[in-house]
């Protein structure tokens, strides 16, 4: 079983639609856990972190279930701009960031 | 945009021969990181540094070998390129130990034929 996974999608969604990612993630000792934007043939870059109290930034909310072990995404009113791979991203010792493969998102007008 | 670069960006080369790919940055970071990137992989990584002379291996380390002489100065060598080091590789790094961003390079495009 992998340590980090999402499914790959893609998910194929119209302008101001509400969309939702999941990642799951294998180890209970996993310590922090972010959300990364990868733009075709470009460097992923950092979305945002992801707190155990959940937070917002914007049209995104990430969430963290440790009970489940899985953490969440969701973006509102989505943009063509939004239109991306999003990355989960778990450490469990802070050395190292354990990737997922990435969920493609592709809005249309 | 922190100040990181990998060279070369594109490289094509024929199996058995070495290959050495650069990662320099500006910033002063303590972290240094080496991925690759592969469709249904996602980014796996081969290896990392936290100090100069200090490296450890990643996931997929077998057949890479990295050093690092200087704070600002991170090498990936292949030593004997295979057609499955074909990838896209990614240099990061990162400030602190407890932090999770992470800033990337613009990849470097290897093609082992």
């Amino acid at each position: 079983r992998k340590e980090v996974e999402q499914d790959p999608g893609p998910f194929n969604v119209p302008e101001g639609a509400t969309v939702a990612f999941n990642c799951t993630y294998s180890n209970s000792a996993s310590q922090s856990f972010f959300w990364y934007r990868q733009d075709c043939r470009k460097e992923p870059k950092l979305l945002m972190s992801v707190y155990s109290s959940g937070n917002e930034d914007g049209r995104f909310t990430a969430q963290l279930n440790r009970a489940s072990q899985y953490i969440s995404l969701l973006i509102r009113d989505s943009k063509l701009s939004d239109s991306a791979t999003y990355l989960c991203v778990v450490t469990y010792n802070t050395d190292k960031l354990i990737f997922g493969t990435g969920t493609r998102l592709q809005v249309f007008p | 945009d922190a100040g990181i670069t990998q060279s070369p960006r594109h490289k094509v080369t024929e199996t058995g021969t070495p290959v050495t790919l650069r990662c320099h940055q500006t910033e002063n970071h303590r972290y240094m990181y080496w991925y690759r990137q592969d469709p249904g992989h996602g980014l796996r990584l081969i290896h990392y540094s936290y100090g100069v002379k200090d490296t450890d291996k990643g996931e997929v380390s077998d057949g890479y070998s990295v050093s690092r002489s200087k704070t600002e100065d991170f090498l990936l060598t292949l030593e004997s390129a295979t057609s499955s080091q074909t990838s896209v590789y990614f240099c990061a790094i990162r400030e602190l130990r407890d932090t999770g961003e992470l800033f990337f390079g613009e990849g470097s495009r290897l093609t082992v034929l």
